[in-house]
């Protein structure tokens, strides 16, 4: 079955500091990736689409400029928590969508847990 | 814009108990939903997805209704298990992206 990966699994970094965490998609080409945001005990929640080859799309009251999103292969999407505070603390999940196949068919990384001292 | 809510927030049952977790969205213009499974820190787990055309889908124990006209979808477990123990997760995928319940945490006790 198609995979999605995240790395890392786990990151703590102090304030102010930049974090990068990766999705690959491991067996599966996705033009469209997705990232998501989870508080404890809540619900997954939309920040933004990523396409290859193209500037993101940020849900509203996401911060582009806090969020950074690169996905430069067809296989490989970056988000990059800038200048994070502890109110970025969250669970990161990013899904992707395979390019073959049905579109309405997304798979779904293991997530990261970002805390922010 | 879609919203997803699930009923009840939190359930506790004794195990063998049969069990029905529901999910109501607001815009029945979706192209499927999607019941997930997420353990304490851990990612998603896709359970079962039902298509737009689709009334149902069975999985093991597991048995998922659609029923867009009402703005529904239930999710029945058979014979809970205390290994059924998560928080389960409906989920809307409408023009491109999902919108997500807000979750039934489910404790199944031996």
């Amino acid at each position: 079955g198609a995979v999605v990966s995240q790395h890392p699994s786990r990151v703590i970094c102090k304030s102010g500091t930049s974090v990068k965490i990766e999705c690959r998609s491991l067996d599966f080409q996705a033009t469209t990736m997705f990232w998501y945001r989870q508080f404890p005990k809540q619900s997954l929640m939309l920040m933004a689409t990523s396409n290859e080859g193209s500037k993101a799309t940020y849900e509203q009251g996401v911060e582009k400029d806090k969020f950074l999103i690169n996905h430069a292969s067809l296989t490989l999407s970056t988000l990059t928590v800038t200048s994070a505070h502890p109110e970025d603390s969250s669970f990161y999940i990013c899904s992707a969508r395979p390019d073959r196949g049905r579109s309405d068919t997304q798979y779904f990384g293991p997530g990261t847990r970002l805390t922010v001292l | 814009k879609q919203e997803v809510t699930q009923i009840p927030a939190a359930l506790s049952v004794p195990e063998g108990e049969n069990l029905v977790l529901n999910c109501s969205f607001t815009d029945s213009a979706i192209y499927n939903l999607q019941w997930f499974r997420q353990d304490p820190g851990k990612g998603l787990t896709s359970l079962l997805l039902i298509q737009s055309s689709q009334r149902e889908q069975t999985s093991g124990r597991l048995n998922a209704s659609l029923d867009k006209s009402s703005g529904r979808s239930t999710l029945y477990i058979a014979a809970s298990q205390p290994g059924d123990s998560a928080t389960y997760l409906c989920a809307s995928l409408g023009t491109y992206k999902y919108i997500f319940g807000t979750g039934t945490r489910l404790k199944v006790l031996a």
